[in-house]
């Protein structure tokens, strides 16, 4: 979606080393999604935001909302192999419209 | 609960040829998408319904009809199948206007067209 820009488009770290990936809009965003995804299966639900300044963790994956609820993070940290993959971000721009930005690749080196 | 179902899983179609992909929920979810997944280019929203009787087209509709008789169902129709419409599909739902919540999806159509 050109609504939703997302950055980088693939990024490969180090184990143990920690990333970043971001997502902007020009739109205020109300829901903020942030799905993973392994190569040619479906999506699993990571982290849902809703509300400007929220934040949530699960185990080592960290997202954010700004204020404005315009930009989010997802911030992993320690990465390990089982991070890898490609991970989205989607918003809900008005009633029921969620779309997606169009990914980061994630790859995790030894 | 089986969540958001999606069949075929696998189709393989001559151009012009038409067919129909099923999406079905059974979380009385308001709010339905189809998506087409294409390498580098992430979920592309193709048509979306926030209720029974009513659609609206997303990003890339052409080519693709959507119709929303009941809460549950939610096909997508091909009407002339063209290569370009190679793809994954996906299809999701979501509760709607009483609060947002994950956005459950299906485990995908992979579609080739020849």
């Amino acid at each position: 979606s050109q609504e939703l820009e997302q950055s980088p488009q693939s990024l490969i770290v180090q184990e143990g080393k920690n990333l970043t990936i971001n997502c902007t809009s020009s739109k205020t965003l109300y829901g903020l999604y942030w799905y993973k995804q392994k190569y040619g299966e479906g999506l699993i639900f990571l982290m849902m935001l809703q509300k400007g300044g929220e934040e949530k963790s699960h185990e080592k994956i960290t997202a954010k909302l700004d204020e404005k609820k315009q930009q989010s993070s997802l911030h992993i940290t320690a990465s390990q192999p089982s991070h890898a993959g490609i991970y989205l971000c989607g918003a809900d721009f008005r009633w029921g419209k969620l779309q997606f930005g169009a990914g980061t690749q994630v790859v995790v080196t030894p | 609960n089986a969540g958001v179902t999606q069949t075929p899983k696998f189709q393989v179609l001559k151009t012009g040829q038409s067919m129909t992909l099923q999406c079905a929920q059974d979380m009385n979810h308001e709010y339905m998408s189809w998506y087409r997944q294409d390498p580098g280019m992430g979920l592309r929203l193709i048509h979306y319904s926030v209720g029974a009787g009513i659609t609206d087209q997303g990003e890339v509709p052409n080519g693709y009809n959507v119709s929303r008789s009941t809460t549950e169902d939610f096909p997508l129709r091909l009407l002339s199948a063209a290569p370009s419409q190679t793809s994954v599909y996906f299809c999701a739902s979501t509760t709607g206007p009483h609060g947002y919540t994950e956005a459950f999806f299906g485990q995908g159509t992979r579609l080739t067209v020849v």
